[in-house]
């Protein structure tokens, strides 16, 4: 299986705050890398597909960028609602094992 | 929209089988293009990709838990249903069903889960 490994994996940020999640492959994947936003008791919701591309509806200021093994997901301003737990995950494999990372928790300085 | 909803027991005795069910509502079960994957989440810990089924009936399922997994599809009741054997206190986890979809850019398709049920809790013990 590709392992996927996030860092770090717990972030003290502010409101306004720029923040760079990074996430790294075990193999290439090229942009076969996906990002989701999981809030506390909720399901995971999908951000960013494909590396860069954001999902519909999901505010600007989330981009992500990458290729290869290694790949970041940023926050250009932090918004109240954006403290949550962050995963990658990889859809790269065939036939398809999907994986995910560990995650990363941001939390409220 | 497009809404899943996960039922079935919360609690499952060790050696025993664990049986949820997806409700999907909003769409049909049966559109191509889309498959319907469980997944699960450990306590406090990480996303597991169990497997996904289909709307022909195709299955395809992560090899740590295939001997042990079924997916199966009810098109006239709009459910997915999931059977895990042989449990253990290992298998205690949230349980999510989830669509997945190749999403497209100029380049590629990718899969993604973009549409998930909020979860149910199972719990494995005597």
């Amino acid at each position: 299986d590709i392992q996927m490994t996030q860092s770090p994996s717990s972030l003290s940020a502010s409101v306004g705050d720029r923040v760079t999640i990074t996430c790294r492959a075990s193999q290439s994947i090229s942009d076969y890398l996906n990002w989701y936003q999981q809030k506390t008791g909720k399901a995971p919701k999908l951000l960013i597909f494909g590396a860069s591309s954001l999902q519909s509806g999901v505010p600007s200021r989330f981009s992500g960028s990458g290729s290869g093994t290694d790949f970041s997901l940023t926050i250009s301003s932090l918004q109240p609602e954006d403290f949550a737990t962050y995963y990658c995950q990889q859809s790269y494999s065939n036939p398809p094992v999907y994986t995910f990372g560990q995650g990363t928790t941001l939390e409220i300085k | 929209q497009v809404q899943l909803q996960e039922s079935g027991p919360g609690l499952v005795k060790p050696s025993q089988t664990l049986s949820l069910t997806c409700t999907v509502s909003g769409g049909s079960i049966s559109s191509a293009g889309y498959y319907w994957s469980w997944i699960r989440q450990h306590p406090g810990k990480g996303l597991e990709w169990i497997g996904y089924i289909y709307f022909v009936g195709s299955t395809h399922y992560n090899p740590s838990l295939k001997s042990r997994t079924t997916i199966s599809l009810d098109t006239s009741k709009s459910q997915v249903s999931l059977k895990l054997t042989s449990v253990t206190a290992a298998d205690t986890a949230i349980y999510y069903c989830a669509r997945t979809v190749g999403l497209m850019t100029t380049m590629n398709a990718y899969d993604t889960f973009d549409i998930w049920g909020q979860g149910t809790k199972v719990t494995v013990s005597s």
